[in-house]
């Protein structure tokens, strides 16, 4: 089945610690996006990538970083910088023919110990 | 800049009854598009509809249908013959179209209960 998947489900976070967000698509998109979502609040753009070797930030990039080397993987790395990482992640990815609709992977929960 | 209101944080609904859910935004694009998505308790985002903004007739999925309001800059779901199903957050979210990024700026949401 084509689809979009995250991993882990939960991930816990020690201090000082970078982590990482794994984000994998089968869906031959060509964008890719990394949402936070906290309680309350909608979700918030991170980062995207609109092709491969190429990213751009979103309205809350500090404190994290992405890599984008193939064209079905865009993972996350939440580092020691963030001071907040408590958040739930969403990843999105849409066909750049298609400029509206973006689908969205399961998401992974980030706690931090 | 583009801004999404949702200014219900809470609703609920007799099963079978209709129920609707606002949504106001601003934005400063003139072609532009507007969505709600539906997060159940899984936290799946889900698409539940969209609209186009340059057309006049508002869309409709089965029992979803929305009121769109263009010159109010309202964009309001309507849920007909409610299911248990439907109990989840529904985000409003407006695309932005910015240095081709098409990201979407969301509401902050409305949590939708479905009573038996």
């Amino acid at each position: 089945d084509g689809g979009i998947t995250q991993s882990p489900k939960y991930l816990f976070r020690k201090e000082g610690q970078n982590v990482t967000l794994s984000c994998e698509q089968n869906l031959n998109h060509d964008a890719m996006y990394w949402y936070r979502q906290d309680p309350g609040q909608g979700l918030r753009l991170i980062y995207y990538s609109q092709i491969v070797n190429d990213f751009q930030k979103g309205d809350i990039a500090e404190g994290y970083s992405v890599s984008r080397e193939k064209k079905e993987s865009f993972p996350l790395t939440v580092t020691s910088a963030q001071k907040n990482p408590t958040a739930f992640y969403l990843c999105a990815s849409r066909r750049l023919a298609d400029q509206e609709t973006q689908y969205f992977g399961p998401g992974t929960r980030l706690l931090v110990l | 800049a583009q801004t999404v209101t949702q200014s219900q944080p809470e609703m609920s609904v007799q099963e079978a009854e209709t129920v609707t859910l606002s949504c106001t935004y601003d934005t400063s694009e003139s072609n532009y598009y507007l969505f709600w998505y539906k997060q159940p308790p899984s936290r799946q985002m889900i698409l539940v509809i969209r609209q186009e903004a340059y057309k006049q007739q508002n869309a409709t999925e089965n029992r979803f249908s929305v009121n769109f309001q263009k010159a109010a800059k309202s964009f309001s779901l309507k849920i007909s013959d409610s299911q248990l199903g439907d109990t989840a957050m529904y985000f409003c979210a407006t695309r932005y179209s910015g240095a081709g990024s098409y990201q979407l700026t969301f509401g902050k949401g409305t949590k939708l209960s479905v009573i038996p």
